[in-house]
Order: C-alpha cells, then structure tokens, then sequence
C-alpha cells in the first residue's frame, strides 16, 4: 500500500506569490503521478499527469516537477482563481491521494 | 462535449447496500476506462474501483469485499454497488473518465451526496 503525504496542509498566500506544494511517496513511484485542483462544492480537475505534463487547457503557470518518491507542484504567480484545494494521486499502484493542501488567502 | 452524471439515492439506511449509476454522453463507454471515486464532507478523496468495458475490473483493496462496479453500454451507463453500508460510508461519490487507461483521472462528474443513517 503506498502512502501519499502532502506538505503542508495548508498554505496562506498572496496573488502573485511563488507557490510550492510538496508531495511524498512511501516507495518509489516513477513519474506516475498526477495532480488535481478542487473548489468547494466541485468536482477535482486535473492539471498536471505523469508528474510533469500539463493538462491541455490548463495555465502554464502550473508546473510539475519530481520523480521517484518526491514531487512538487508550483504556481509560479497565484491568481485570484487558484485559492483552492490541491490534490496528487499515485497511480504506480493501483489509485492513491494525498490528504490536500488547502492554499488560502493571505 | 462529454459528460458524466450520477445517480442514485441520496440517504441509504445502515446495512443495506448503496446503489449509484453514471450516465455518460458524449463519448462511448466502451472506449474508455471508469471509475467510482469518493469524499467524505470535508475529507480527502479515496479511490473505490476501476472498470473497462470489456470487463476488466480492479477494486481498491480496502472496499473490494463489499463493492461491485459494472458497465452497461447499451445504456452507455457504470454502476457502483457498496454493500453494508455504515455512516463511514457517507460521502460524495464522484464517476470519473480514464481516457488513456493510466488510471489517473481526466474528466469528472459532479457528484453526488450520499448519506448513510439509520
């Protein structure tokens, strides 16, 4: 069973900032992980497959990065509509999340 | 455009068995791969279990003894059954589009709250 932890839980943040969101696996996973964004009440929507391709449609302020057992996710300048929940998924072995990383409104 | 829409009860009482359907359109089910993904209010997401429509099936370990996932592609319809359900089991439960088959997650539906009570 792969474990998937994300760091941090929360993150407060102003637009404009450079944002990094870090996720952690158990064992070694390649470059098999994905990364979503969810708003309250919305289903997650992916931004970010196989650790560092970029979802058509998506902003190209969002970037992936990692391999193995360590991952990030950045938002190289934070937009009024990214205040949201962020999401990886390991999918090496069978489907697994991260608990989320909430970024907020400084 | 495509799309996924579940349905299905919202309250189930304790022990009996929830029952949810997504209707695809858009697409054919029987390109793709589906799966049936959960939230508890104010929880992270847990994988349920994943289906082609030729039948392969794969379950999250730590449901597979109470979960059956199934397609229909005449009615270009998935379904998700959970048997015995406790109040751990109340959740929002999304259905989700796999278009490459690398069992991350393109497209979701909306979802839908499911409570489960006595």
């Amino acid at each position: 069973d792969i474990q998937m932890t994300q760091s941090p839980s929360t993150l407060s943040a102003s637009v404009g900032d450079r944002v990094t969101i870090t996720c952690r696996a158990s064992q070694s996973i390649s470059s098999w992980l994905a990364w979503y964004q969810q708003k309250p009440g919305k289903a997650p929507k992916l931004l970010i497959y196989k650790a560092s391709s970029l979802e058509s449609g998506v902003p190209s302020r969002f970037s992936g990065g990692g391999s193995g057992t360590e991952f990030t996710l950045t938002i190289s300048s934070l937009q009024p509509d990214d205040f949201a929940t962020y999401y990886c998924q390991q999918y090496n072995s069978y489907c697994g999340f991260g608990q989320g990383t909430k970024v907020e409104i400084k | 455009q495509v799309q996924l829409q579940e349905s299905g009860p919202g309250l189930v009482k304790t022990s009996e068995t929830l029952s949810l359907t997504c209707t695809v359109s858009g697409v054919s089910i029987s390109n793709y791969y589906w799966s049936w993904i959960r939230q508890p209010p104010g929880k992270g997401l847990e994988w349920i279990g994943y289906i082609y429509y030729s039948g392969n099936i794969n379950y999250n370990p730590s449901l597979k003894s109470r979960v059956t996932i199934s397609v229909d592609t005449s009615k270009n319809q998935f379904s998700l059954k959970l048997r015995s359900v406790t109040a751990a089991d109340t959740a929002v439960y999304y259905c989700a589009l796999d278009f490459r088959g690398y069992w991350y997650f393109d497209l979701w539906g909306r979802g839908t709250l499911v409570t489960v009570s006595s």
